[in-house]
């Protein structure tokens, strides 16, 4: 059973504007969600994370959104640039091992 | 460069072949992790240490797959009796609730098994 699902494979969007990426997950037992950036041929990097008692957290353009009720979070990238096309993952965890989601690939076009 | 570091980067074997994997993980984490990624797939889980005692693993490492971590520093992963479909990209990260959370994994760049 797939308990972490990113619904979309792939996301195109204009330099300059927003892009949202979407992550949904099935078990309410994970306390921290994480998202990572993933160039080809290297490992995954960490962008931010969020703990399940937060709603909200932000690090530059990048603003990462809880919803618990709905058990579903979101990645918000403003303004978008070419650099950020890359595949992005969610992951969950409670303490050991990440759960991960299947990918989104983004694309920022000039 | 004091990030996670994997080594080789990339491995080609024959299957039936037995293969090693070395991990070194962020100086000073004391949690090590193992994960394997297939074309189009997210990481999966296989298994992690805390210093030298091997915590958990998934029921994805089968007989075949063994990992150490004998001195709670580098760790290897081992595969015996290859098939292709260990065909992957295999990754490490490492974390300490020192550098945020145990949560936040830091991965190295990966060893790419092909096995023919």
């Amino acid at each position: 059973d797939q308990q972490v699902k990113q619904n979309s494979p792939s996301l195109s969007v204009q330099e300059g504007r927003i892009s949202i990426l979407n992550c949904d997950y099935t078990n309410s037992m994970f306390d921290y969600f994480l998202w990572y950036k993933k160039y080809p041929a290297e490992g995954p990097t960490f962008l931010i994370s969020i703990s399940s008692i937060k709603d909200k957290n932000e690090d530059g353009r990048f603003t990462v959104f809880l919803n618990k009720s709905a058990k579903h979070l979101s990645l918000h990238i403003v303004p978008s640039q070419p650099g950020d096309s890359a595949v992005y993952f969610c992951a969950a965890g409670g303490g050991g091992k990440l759960i991960f989601g299947q990918g989104t690939e983004l694309s920022v076009k000039p | 460069d004091t990030g996670v570091s994997q080594d080789p980067r990339h491995k080609i074997t024959k299957r039936g072949q037995n293969v090693t994997f070395r991990c070194d993980p962020i100086s000073e984490h004391n949690r090590l992790y193992w994960y394997r990624q297939t074309l189009g797939q997210g990481p999966e889980f296989l298994t992690y240490f805390q210093n030298e005692a091997q915590l958990e693993k998934s029921r994805l490492l089968s007989d075949r797959f063994s990992a150490e971590r004998p001195k709670g520093s580098f760790s290897t992963l081992e595969i015996q009796r290859t098939e292709q479909g260990d065909s992957a990209m295999y990754l490490c990260a490492s974390s300490s609730p020192t550098s945020g959370s145990y949560n936040e994994q830091f991965f190295g760049p990966g060893t790419r098994l092909t096995v023919l």
